[in-house]
């Protein structure tokens, strides 16, 4: 059975700018949550969908936004890049959203 | 409320030894506590997870040890080996709906298993 997939690896952007990263869950998974790493805040609940439904938010700025598709694959956008939000980004998937998720290996993000 | 608590923040073990690992949390509605192994360049890949109506759970060389009056769950590494040397990261979800996909994590070890 394939892992989660994220694309792209890595990520070069400049402030202001904005992004997209994609997430290809375990299939059959129809939860999928996103996660901010970095080393100070370590990790961090960005929020989760589930048949395209997002069920849950953590506390981050309204410039983080997701969606899910109906095959579930789900993307992440961050508007109007800030330094700070250099980061790993992690994708996971699971089958209802509250036990066993499964991460991908994440997207790099580096704001210049 | 929300707070896991990890410690120690690094930790060296000899080739062989056991590697304990502590989290503490003050959430009482958390009911589900999986540990967490990352080596560089991956994401987290889950180990084992137990939830509170047990006091013990073993896999393999990994074992979880949970105490539900003191609110505080260990990993322990038995046999500890160099291929062992990751960053762990015990976590806690509760029930509910405002809980789905939402794990919070503690800040992680930096185990390094000496040959």
């Amino acid at each position: 059975k394939a892992g989660v997939t994220q694309t792209p690896r890595y990520l070069i952007k400049t402030r202001g700018q904005q992004v997209t990263l994609s997430c290809s869950p375990i299939s059959g998974h129809r939860s999928v949550s996103w996660y901010q790493q970095t080393p100070g805040q370590g990790l961090q609940f960005l929020f989760e969908y589930f048949s395209e439904t997002q069920r849950n938010k953590g506390n981050f700025p309204g410039r983080f936004s997701g969606r899910q598709f109906s095959n579930s694959r789900s993307e992440m956008n961050v508007s109007t890049l800030e330094l700070g939000d250099s980061a790993l980004y992690l994708c996971a998937s699971s089958l209802s959203g509250r036990e066993k998720l499964f991460f991908g290996s994440g997207t790099q993000l580096s704001v210049l | 409320q929300q707070q896991v608590k990890q410690s120690p923040q690094s930790l060296i073990v000899q080739k062989g030894g056991i590697s304990i690992i502590n989290c503490a949390y003050e959430n009482t509605a958390f009911d589900y506590f999986p540990w967490y192994q990352q080596f560089p360049g991956k994401g987290p890949a889950l180990l084992i997870a137990i939830r509170p109506d047990v006091s013990e759970k073993k896999e393999g060389r990994f074992t979880i040890s949970f105490n539900k009056s003191a609110k505080q769950f260990s990993l322990h590494i038995m046999d500890s080996q160099p291929g062992d040397s990751a960053t762990y990261f015990c976590a806690a979800s509760s029930a509910g709906g405002t809980s789905y996909g939402k794990l919070t994590f503690g800040q992680g070890t930096i185990l390094t298993v000496h040959p």
